[in-house]
């Protein structure tokens, strides 16, 4: 099946500190979505990106669709504690009209205060 | 907006009952809404696509007698884990589509542990 490589897998970065992560995919996708999940809960939406070369910030989070519509990247600037958590990124395959997503594996984010 | 509640957020039973999850969008209709099941320590996997007024789609490898899905009105969609065991103990979350952004919003997820 179609699959998103995610990296990294974890990261265990000091507070203050610059995160980023990265889906790339050999397949075309039409739309990417970032979500974070904390521990027994439901993904939340950071972000939404719908077009080639499209950068979108929300707050201290910046993400990129990529040019060529196979990859995307996630920013966190300046980390606090609260980042913790897992990211995950998802996308819709280009002419898919089922709405479904395909996830990442997630990257894994700890924060040392 | 775009809230999606999710029911129960805890639920344990005995082996052979069933037991039902609730997905409800709060405030949009959704005609289309999703069910995963996650693994600790694992990405969300698709088991059935939701359609409002239309029999549930499956993927593969899921069995469509265990996991009965119901989506009988625009903003409720039901999973009913049918003569569950312990194997289908699991993490299981819905979400719903907001079809003018293309985007699936998701529940807060049910916690199902079988003995």
């Amino acid at each position: 099946g179609q699959q998103l490589n995610q990296s990294p897998q974890s990261m265990f970065i000091q507070e203050g500190e610059d995160v980023s992560m990265n889906c790339t995919s050999s397949s075309i996708f039409n739309t990417w979505l970032w979500y974070k999940q904390d521990p027994g809960e439901g993904p939340v939406l950071l972000i939404a990106l719908y077009k080639a070369g499209e950068l979108t910030s929300n707050g201290r989070l910046t993400a990129q669709f990529g040019i060529t519509r196979k990859d995307s990247f996630l920013n966190i600037s300046a980390s606090i504690p609260s980042d913790v958590g897992i990211y995950f990124c998802a996308g819709q395959l280009l002419g898919d009209s089922s709405y479904k997503l395909i996830f990442g594996s997630g990257t894994r984010l700890l924060v040392r205060p | 907006g775009a809230v999606v509640s999710q029911h129960p957020s805890w639920v344990i039973c005995k082996s052979g009952t069933s037991v039902k999850i609730e997905c409800r969008s709060l405030d949009f209709q959704a005609t289309t809404m999703f069910w995963y099941r996650q693994f600790p320590k694992q990405s969300l996997m698709l088991m059935a696509t939701s359609n409002e007024g239309s029999k549930a789609t499956y993927e593969q490898g899921v069995e469509k007698d265990k996991f009965l899905i119901n989506h009988a009105s625009l903003t409720l969609s039901t999973l009913t884990v049918t003569s569950a065991h312990p194997e289908d103990s699991s993490f299981y979350i819905c979400s719903a589509v907001v079809l003018a952004k293309n985007i699936q919003y998701f529940g807060a997820g049910t916690r199902l542990s079988v003995l």
